[in-house]
């Protein structure tokens, strides 16, 4: 069955970086665009973006430039968040979620993965 | 505005018909979905496109549109549909998304 599976919880201090990542079973990775979405603690959603799964071209909602990276691995059917220089305002669970239908809802989500940023 | 507006809470007993509404002036113009996320759970979408519902989720599901709202029923509601509810929609220009703020369903 279709799936996204990502990686485990994080732990780290201000100014370090993280690699999260999301990986796809189930179905053909590049035939379907990828979604990267945040929830703060007590949040709602929040859409951060979405990378182009053909040709690895990442697409930043305005508040996530900058230190936040898309990226893939289609080898391995792989989509990855890395986040530099964290500030304790990036604690939040990181979702995955796959873009389906003509307008691009998502389904299914990833499990998604916590962040902490604590000194 | 692009802003999608939810009550912050609803509550029904079981059996009963539960209504949650999200509002903003981009649903004129696109469609709604909805999502449910149960504690510790990654949302899942319950509703796509207004009104269409995905294999696999229960009849008592469903979607509505008039205007600049669209509305989740839930007929029947049994304690297993507890949860939080976010509806989310393209903006007007059709290039962002945006969730609301939810909306948690208590079944009394």
């Amino acid at each position: 069955q279709v799936q996204l599976v990502q990686s485990g919880s994080e732990l780290k201090r201000p100014g370090a970086s993280v690699k999260v990542s999301c990986k796809a079973s189930g179905y053909s990775f590049t035939n379907y665009h990828m979604n990267w979405i945040r929830q703060a603690p007590g949040q709602g959603p929040e859409w951060m973006g979405w990378i182009n799964t053909n040709t690895g071209n990442p697409t930043y909602v305005q508040g996530f430039t900058g230190r936040f990276v898309f990226s893939l691995d289609t080898s391995v059917s792989t989509a990855y968040l890395q986040i530099s220089s964290l500030k304790a305002e990036d604690t939040a669970i990181y979702y995955c979620a796959r873009s389906v239908g003509s307008e691009n809802w998502f389904d299914p989500w990833g499990q998604g993965t916590p962040v902490t940023v604590s000194s | 505005s692009d802003e999608l507006t939810q009550p912050p809470s609803v509550s029904v007993s079981p059996g009963q018909t539960a209504r949650i509404t999200c509002s903003g002036d981009a649903l004129s113009k696109q469609y709604g979905f909805w999502y449910q996320q149960k504690p510790g759970q990654a949302p899942a979408v319950v509703i796509y496109k207004d009104t269409e519902r995905p294999s696999g989720i229960p009849e008592r599901f469903s979607g509505s549109s008039s205007g600049t709202r669209v509305t989740l029923t839930i007929s029947g509601v049994q304690a297993e549909d507890e949860a939080d509810y976010y509806c989310q929609s393209p903006d007007s220009s059709g290039k962002s998304w945006v969730f609301g703020g939810g909306t948690k369903l208590t079944v009394l």
